[in-house]
C-alpha cells in the first residue's frame, strides 16, 4: 500500500488565486512528520514546510500553509496569492518515529505539478 | 544561508564503470541520506548514515553502492559497476535531529 498519496497528477491555477494540493499519508507510528517540498524544472529539491504529528496547530511558512486533518490522515498544502514562479513539481513526504532526536527516511509521494496561469 | 552542496552537476558514465557522487553537508548536520529520482517518477530513499556507519537502508541500496565520509566535510556515494537502470538524479540531504531535511541541488547521472 502507498504510505503517501497525491491524487492530482497536475493542477492549474490562475496567478493570485490559492490552490491547494491534496496529500493523504498511511502510517500506524503515532509520531511521524509531514513535509511538502517543491521542485522546480531546474531540478533542486527545496523545503517548503513541516508538521509534526503532535503539533496543535497547522503549520504556516509566508504564503503556504499545511491544512492537517489528522483523523482523515490528510496533510494537504495551500499556497496562497499563486505566483508564476510557483510553477513546479510538489512532493508531498513522510518520516516516520518523528520523535526528537530521530533521523528517519523520508517517504515521498508521486508528486503533483502545479502550473500558474498568467 | 548554508546549502548542501553536490558535484558534479552532471555524470555521463560508460556501463560498468565506477562512479562516486560528491556532497559536501551542511557543516553542523549529524544524519547524512542519499535518493534517487528516476525522470519523471518520485524521490526514493537509498541510505542514511549517522555517526560513520548506514544507519538505514533500502532495498535499491545493493552491494553495487556504498557510501564514505572520507574527512570531516565530504559524504561520498559510490557505485561499482554501473548499468543502465541506474541513470537518475541522485541528491544528497543533511539534517540534525527533528528538523527538515535540506536537499542538494542534485546529481544527474547518465549511464552510456
Amino acid at each position: 500500500a502507498q504510505k503517501i498519496t497525491q491524487t492530482q497528477p497536475g493542477m492549474f491555477v490562475q496567478e493570485k488565486e490559492a490552490v491547494t494540493l491534496d496529500c493523504t499519508y498511511d502510517t500506524s507510528d503515532p509520531s511521524y512528520g509531514l513535509f511538502w517540498y517543491k521542485q522546480p524544472s531546474s531540478g533542486e529539491m527545496i523545503f517548503l514546510i513541516y508538521q509534526g504529528s503532535y503539533d496543535q496547530q497547522n503549520a504556516t511558512e509566508g504564503r503556504y500553509s499545511l491544512n492537517f486533518q489528522k483523523a482523515r490522515k490528510s496533510a494537504n498544502l495551500v499556497i496562497s496569492a499563486s505566483q508564476l514562479g510557483d510553477s513546479a513539481m510538489y512532493f508531498c513526504a513522510m518520516r516516520e518515529g518523528d520523535n526528537g532526536g530521530s533521523q528517519g527516511n523520508l517517504i515521498f509521494g508521486k508528486g503533483t505539478k502545479l502550473s500558474v496561469k498568467p | 544561508e548554508p546549502e548542501v552542496t553536490q558535484t558534479p552537476s552532471h555524470q555521463v558514465t560508460q556501463m560498468g564503470q565506477e562512479v562516486i557522487l560528491r556532497c559536501v553537508p551542511i557543516s553542523n548536520h549529524l544524519y547524512f541520506y542519499w535518493y534517487r529520482q528516476i525522470l519523471g517518477q518520485k524521490v526514493e530513499f537509498l541510505v542514511s548514515f549517522y555517526n560513520n556507519e548506514i544507519s538505514e537502508k533500502s532495498e535499491i541500496f545493493d552491494d553495487q553502492f556504498s557510501v564514505e565520509r572520507p574527512d570531516g566535510s565530504n559524504f561520498t556515494l559510490k557505485i561499482r559497476s554501473t548499468k543502465l537502470e541506474d541513470s537518475a538524479m541522485y541528491f544528497c540531504a543533511s539534517n540534525e535531529g527533528r528538523q527538515p531535511q535540506h536537499f542538494g541541488d542534485g546529481t544527474r547521472l547518465s549511464i552510456l
